[in-house]
């Protein structure tokens, strides 16, 4: 079964850098099936797709975020991890990372990190 | 990017209704469309991807439609734990994009 954990702060101040960490279990973050993502959703607002990584480590990063955010994997740990940069109140949300095959088909539980000094 | 518009915002019905949610896309993205059911404090479940393929395990009540720009999710008969909220996904192109979300409540 697979499973994906996130992990990091849940509190980060203004002006730092946001730093996840997803650790997939059932699965190889080495596999060239899948892309891995991250995925959040500010409090009772719908979902934004932030970006995703290949296994051969290439990147696509939503353009909005695109000068702040750096997704990285580390395969001898089969992790992923986002990290966003300059953080302001409007980055306060509910982070997921996530497996998309055809459809994004297993999600972490999500956490939150919400940006306050 | 491709904006992908969801109606209607909300829908109130009733259980053993029928529900359809239409999600239009602002270029053509193929058939590269999924649909995702999200109950509070829960993460998303995929429902359907590549417009009309049923997630494994997802009951067949769930059905999707639709090519090109348009797209459809039909709810065949309203059961009591469909009450979510539904969000359409493109993966035509980078970057993906979801729609705004439909909140089916209970009437």
């Amino acid at each position: 079964q697979v499973q994906l954990q996130e992990s990091g702060p849940g509190l980060v101040k203004p002006s730092e850098t946001l730093s996840l960490t997803c650790t997939v279990s059932g699965g190889s973050v080495s596999s060239p099936s899948y892309y891995w993502n991250w995925i959040r959703q500010p409090p009772g607002k719908g979902l934004e797709w932030i970006g995703c990584i290949y296994y051969s480590g290439s990147t696509n990063y939503n353009p909005s975020l695109k000068s702040r955010v750096t997704i990285s994997v580390d395969k001898s740990k089969n992790q992923f991890s986002l990290k966003l940069s300059s953080v302001t109140a409007a980055d306060t949300a509910v982070y997921y990372c996530a497996r998309y095959r055809s459809g994004i088909d297993y999600w972490g539980q999500g956490t939150l990190v919400t940006v306050s000094s | 990017d491709t904006q992908m518009t969801q109606s209607p915002s909300s829908v109130s019905a009733s259980v053993g209704d029928r529900v359809t949610i239409t999600c239009r896309a602002s270029q053509g993205i193929g058939s590269w469309l999924a649909w995702y059911q999200q109950k509070p404090g829960k993460a998303p479940k995929v429902l359907i991807y590549a417009t009309s393929t049923l997630q494994t395990g997802v009951s067949s009540r769930f059905s999707g439609s639709g090519s090109g720009t348009d797209f459809t999710l039909t709810i065949s008969s309203l059961q009591p734990e469909d009450f979510a909220t539904y969000y359409c996904q493109q993966a035509n192109n980078f970057p993906w994009t979801f729609g705004q979300g439909t909140k089916v409540e209970i009437k």
